[in-house]
């Protein structure tokens, strides 16, 4: 069975301080892996599309990996804007949708 | 202006009534879906449709019928709500482009419905 599992599912963090979550999946003929963040009550914004392992994407204090098990989500030097949840996704299979994790909550604390 | 729109941004209702979620885009993608997420549980997809003609089930489709009136335009219903149809709904557009045919998906405000 498809599946994405993330972890932590929360991590507190102090301003700057780095870490990095994770993203585990076992999609059949993976097409591409995804990454979202969610704030509260909103609608998941797109960050990231990563569609081969060793392939890797930045965007400000953000940078996603992908490996052939798994991807990593790494934040340098976060800040308490960066707190949200992150959503990863992967798409596979005969009808290549969406397969998302449950998603790991960041906070970020000054 | 939003590129994904959703009406009602909330709604209550009660047990056994009709209720229909509406979404609308101006990216111009032919592939839009519906979502819902509890908590726990994460996003889970309802229907989803590649074109006005194509409709296909999701993973939770039972209890759920769907409307895509045009292109830009796909409208979910409840034919008679019950308490655990209490979720966050999201509406997705998304477009094969660039010789991948699954793209990233880009995702209304959502519309937090509750059944009492």
């Amino acid at each position: 069975e498809d599946q994405v599992t993330q972890s932590p599912e929360a991590l507190r963090l102090q301003e700057g301080e780095s870490s990095s979550l994770n993203c585990s999946y076992t999609v059949s003929g993976l097409r591409g892996l995804f990454w979202y963040r969610q704030d509260p009550g909103k609608g998941p914004e797109f960050l990231f599309t990563l569609y081969s392992a060793g392939e890797e994407k930045e965007k400000e204090r953000l940078k996603a990996t992908l490996t052939k098990k798994e991807s990593f989500l790494h934040i340098t030097a976060p800040k308490p804007e960066d707190s949200a949840t992150y959503l990863c996704a992967g798409t596979g299979g005969s009808q290549g949708n969406l397969i998302f994790g449950k998603g790991t909550k960041l906070s970020v604390k000054p | 202006d939003a590129d994904v729109t959703q009406t009602p941004r909330n709604r209550i209702t009660k047990t056994g009534k009709r209720i229909m979620l509406e979404c609308s885009q101006t990216k111009g993608h032919d592939r839009m879906y519906w979502y819902r997420q509890d908590p726990g549980l994460g996003l889970r997809l309802i229907y989803y449709s590649f074109d006005v003609k194509d409709i296909n089930k999701g993973e939770i489709s039972d209890g759920y019928s769907v409307s895509r009136q045009a292109q830009a335009k796909f409208s979910l219903s409840l034919e008679s709500a019950i308490p655990n149809q209490t979720a966050l709904y999201f509406c997705a557009t998304s477009d094969p482009r660039g010789g991948r045919t699954y793209n990233e998906q880009f995702f209304g405000p959502g519309t937090r419905l509750t059944v009492l």
